[in-house]
């Protein structure tokens, strides 16, 4: 079976400060790895993707992964009350594309003002 | 931009009754996927496609069948519907391919009385 773990939450963090959304997965085979964030009552939306080790920076939003310890994680900086939602860490084990995301149960974020 | 189109937003249905949920999208995927998302319980694979006329269930197929007649057409099929498949459906649609990511649909809110 193959699993994603994310920490529920909800994480508060003030305005302004960094929030660190973390992520592991059991399959050492997964290849690409993605994070989603889901207003309440929205679909999810993707953020973030990355395939390799190491960091990947987009605006105020990093992702990292560390595929050794089976772990990605999503930074947030400079936090705004608009990043308040659930986000999703979403990961395809196969290379060959027709695996389907396999989905953690989230981590609610709220930013306050 | 990436259009996924769900066919209904809400959805009220009678116990028993046949219910069709359709999905559309517009950036000619090979790959359609059907979720539902439960509070606590995250986001669950129901069936997904690969290909027309292909189908691959997913971790919760029972009570669901899925008809893919046209590339860009997903339809999910309740066949009896129950109390307990009141839910938010997500329809989701992506490339064959390494690391691509999904795109989903606005959501579909059932609830089955």
């Amino acid at each position: 079976q193959k699993e994603v773990e994310q920490n529920s939450g909800p994480l508060s963090v003030p305005e302004g400060a960094i929030a660190s959304l973390n992520c592991t997965y059991s399959d050492r085979g997964s290849q690409s790895f993605f994070w989603y964030r889901q207003y309440s009552g929205k679909s999810p939306e993707l953020i973030m993707s990355i395939y390799s080790n190491g960091d990947k920076e987009d605006g105020r939003f990093t992702a990292q992964l560390n595929k050794a310890s089976q772990y990605v994680s999503l930074l947030i900086r400079d936090s705004q009350p608009s990043d308040s939602a659930t986000y999703l860490c979403a990961v395809i084990l196969s290379l060959s594309g027709n695996t389907p995301l396999v989905f953690g149960k989230g981590t609610r974020l709220s930013v306050i003002a | 931009d990436v259009k996924v189109t769900q066919s209904s937003r809400y959805l009220v249905k009678r116990t028993g009754e046949k219910v069709f949920l359709e999905c559309v999208q517009d950036m000619d995927h090979e790959n359609m996927f059907w979720y539902r998302q439960d509070p606590g319980l995250g986001l669950r694979l129901i069936y997904f496609s690969y290909d027309v006329k292909m189908k691959e269930k997913g971790d919760i197929p029972e009570g669901y069948s899925v008809s893919r007649e046209k590339k860009e057409r997903f339809s999910l099929i309740l066949e009896s519907a129950s109390t307990n498949q009141t839910s938010m459906y997500l329809c989701a649609s992506s490339f064959t391919g390494y690391g691509t990511e999904a795109f989903f649909g606005q959501g579909t809110r059932l609830t089955v009385v």
